[in-house]
């Protein structure tokens, strides 16, 4: 399958204090990244959509201001996490869209980024 | 809007047994994808398998295969001759088929089902 990276795997980061997180799809291009976030023993839950070159679509209830994507590339997108505060701790993973390039239509994930604001 | 459910929480099964994890969703819509993905105390989501809708073949990949139910709206994940390190939550999502228009290409999740492995 398609690989996906994510940097860096565990940050802390003090309160008030922006954190950047990386999201790279190493062997084909994606269009499309998706970012979500995980509490514990929970399900994945959906925050935005990364399209590459054009403004990302933020989920009911996720403040764009406080989540900055950036989709600058075909292979790289950016989740910042501005101003952090102890509640955004939490486990954040990118997804990326893979259509066409030989392979079929899927989402493949990178291994997540455990954020932890003191 | 879509759902998907996944009515056991927990689950445990013998080394070399077979298990079933079930999996409802519910959609208007006619054409698209079902997922069923794994995620080991390491956290990464791993993908298992994936059938499309309009395929009526099951798809199978070695020992995990899945019982596709359209009319049902069924998507059951069969694990053959289980191994420890097949003990992870898995996930059911569903996803619209890339044409449907508005929220194709986001995947709506189950809440899951822990899977454990007994030596």
């Amino acid at each position: 399958g398609a690989v996906v990276s994510q940097h860096p795997s565990r940050v802390i980061c003090k309160s008030g204090t922006s954190v950047k997180i990386e999201c790279r799809s190493l062997d084909f291009q994606a269009t499309t990244m998706f970012w979500y976030r995980q509490f514990p023993k929970k399900s994945l839950m959906l925050m935005a959509t990364s399209n590459e070159g054009s403004k990302a679509t933020y989920e009911q209830g996720v403040e764009k201001d406080k989540f900055l994507i950036n989709h600058a590339s075909l292979t790289l997108s950016t989740l910042t996490v501005t101003s952090a505060h102890p509640e955004d701790s939490s486990f954040y993973i990118c997804s990326a869209r893979v259509a066409g390039q030989g392979m079929q239509e899927t989402q493949y994930f990178g291994p997540g980024t455990r954020l932890l604001v003191l | 809007a879509q759902t998907v459910t996944q009515s056991q929480p927990e689950m445990s099964v013998q080394e070399a047994e077979t298990v079933t994890l079930s999996c409802t969703y519910d959609t208007s819509e006619n054409n698209y994808y079902l997922f069923w993905y794994k995620q080991p105390p390491s956290r990464q989501m791993i993908l298992v398998i994936r059938q499309e809708a309009y395929k009526q073949q099951n798809a199978t990949e070695n020992r995990f295969s899945v019982n596709f139910q359209k009319a049902a709206k069924s998507f059951s994940l069969k694990i053959s001759d289980s191994q420890l390190g097949d003990t992870a939550m898995y996930f059911c999502a569903f996803m619209k088929h890339p044409y449907s228009g508005a929220g194709s290409y986001q995947l709506t999740f189950g809440k899951g089902t822990k899977l454990s492995v007994i030596p």
